[in-house]
């Protein structure tokens, strides 16, 4: 069974611009959550997409926004990127019923000058 | 006080020694535990949840405390592969997971 995979797996940006990072749920997981690791720092919720809708987000700006599609994968989107977004964004997918069983994908580490 | 809290370590231990871990946790409404375990710049992996009456899974037991609020994780018979930091997780009615920082483990030979 494939696992949760992320792309891209790098991403270099400048200041100001916008990231659009993506995932792809293990199949028959309806839940995504998004997180963000930054260097020294634990795992910060960022958002949480269940059957196509944004359950909960956590404590960061708007300017951080997502989706899930109907095949339930899901796109972060981040924009007018600032220094301090530098940092390992991961996505994980839990089973419907099994919401506190999370399993992760390999992240995308997003670096911006 | 932050919501959940661990000893960053390292924990540094010979190979066959029993470690254990210590979680604390505020919200006294929280409903579920789980430890995870993260290797060097890999993604977080479910470990064990952490059932009110404890639970073991070969080497690793895993209990929780709801009167003094803390969760724990003992490793015995340590191995070099055992080496990671291990993520404390509880989730309270939200359904929103709160990461601790991890406690680092380093087993030596």
């Amino acid at each position: 069974e494939a696992g949760v995979t992320q792309s891209p797996t790098h991403l270099i940006k400048t200041r100001g611009q916008q990231a659009t990072l993506r995932c792809s749920p293990i199949s028959g997981h309806t839940s995504v959550y998004w997180y963000q690791q930054a260097l020294g720092l634990g795992l910060q919720f960022l958002l949480w997409y269940d059957e196509g809708e944004e359950r909960n987000r956590g404590n960061f700006p708007p300017r951080f926004s997502g989706r899930q599609f109907p095949n339930y994968s899901s796109e972060l989107n981040v924009n007018a990127l600032e220094l301090e977004d530098s940092a390992l964004y991961l996505c994980a997918s839990s089973s419907p019923g099994l919401v506190y069983e999370q399993y992760f994908g390999p992240g995308t580490r997003l670096t911006v000058t | 006080r932050k919501e959940v809290e661990q000893d960053p370590g390292p924990f540094n231990v010979p190979e066959g020694a029993t470690v254990a871990f210590n979680c604390t946790y505020s919200n006294s409404a929280s409903q579920s535990f789980f430890w995870y375990r993260q290797d060097c710049r890999k993604e977080p992996k479910l470990l064990m949840s952490v059932y009110s009456s404890g639970n073991e899974d070969g080497r690793f037991t895993a209990q929780l405390n709801r009167a003094s609020q803390y969760i724990s994780l003992l490793i015995r018979d340590s191995k070099l592969s055992d080496s990671a930091t291990y993520l404390c997780v509880v989730k309270g009615g939200s359904y929103i997971p709160t990461f601790g920082r991890g406690t680092s483990l380093i087993v030596h030979p």
